[in-house]
């Protein structure tokens, strides 16, 4: 079946402009990460989505992130006023299913520039 | 805190030989264990687990893992690498137990190059 679907693959931006992320997780899955991947940082863990819980926000590095999950389904990851220190790439993952809580699926990623 | 260390930034090994990317972890309790390989330009793709049950365990492309309590250790091992596996590979924890959803911890990340 379809994998995560992640858009776009790559945004070049400047610093200061705001930035949006889409998430397509895997159809069923209701449960949805988004993790940074960065050369100084490696793999951090940034917000996550669990049906109709609170998300756990605890991983976002600033108010200047945020997140949202429509419908239980689509999410955005939404930076604003973004920074050269917010390049990076974005991986979104989601996980489900009565036998595969705990394994995350990952998709391709956005690798986000700012200039 | 959960942590995860990866103590090798890169493992060398001749195709035909086996291969063993050492992964070390630091949390109370169950923890499930993970490890995921990313191939360049790429996202994460899923290689193994250890949620409970047999400390060996064995997953895609030949690849299979050993949990070690004692040790606190999850070593990623195959018997005859292909220069094909070269990769970056990540080990990762999630707290285990309650409803199985969970952010994971990463460690930093090997890189696999496997020479013809």
């Amino acid at each position: 079946g379809a994998g995560v679907s992640q858009s776009p693959s790559n945004k070049v931006t400047e610093k200061g402009k705001d930035v949006e992320l889409r998430c397509d997780p895997i159809s069923g899955h209701t449960a949805l990460y988004w993790y940074r991947q960065s050369l100084g940082q490696g793999l951090e863990f940034l917000i996550y989505f669990q049906g109709n819980s609170a998300p756990d926000k605890s991983g976002l590095p600033s108010d200047r992130f945020s997140a949202e999950r429509t419908g239980g389904s689509v999410s955005t990851l939404t930076i604003q006023r973004t920074q050269q220190e917010d390049s990076a790439v974005y991986l979104c993952a989601s996980s489900g299913g009565q036998r595969e809580r705990e394994t995350q699926y990952f998709g391709p990623g956005t690798r986000l520039l700012v200039l | 805190a959960q942590s995860v260390a990866q103590p090798e930034d890169q493992v060398n090994v001749a195709e035909g030989n086996p291969l063993t990317v050492k992964c070390t972890y630091s949390v109370s309790g169950n923890p499930y264990l993970f490890w995921y390989v990313q191939y360049p330009n790429r996202g994460l793709q899923f290689l193994l687990k250890y949620i409970t049950g047999d400390n060996l365990v064995k997953g895609s492309y030949g690849f299979e893992a050993e949990f070690n309590k004692s040790q606190t250790s999850f070593h990623l091992k195959k018997p005859s690498a292909l220069v094909s596996d070269s990769a970056l590979y990540f080990c990762a924890v999630s707290p285990g137990g309650g409803s199985g959803y969970s952010t994971l911890t990463f460690g930093k990340g090997t890189m696999l190059l496997v020479s013809p």
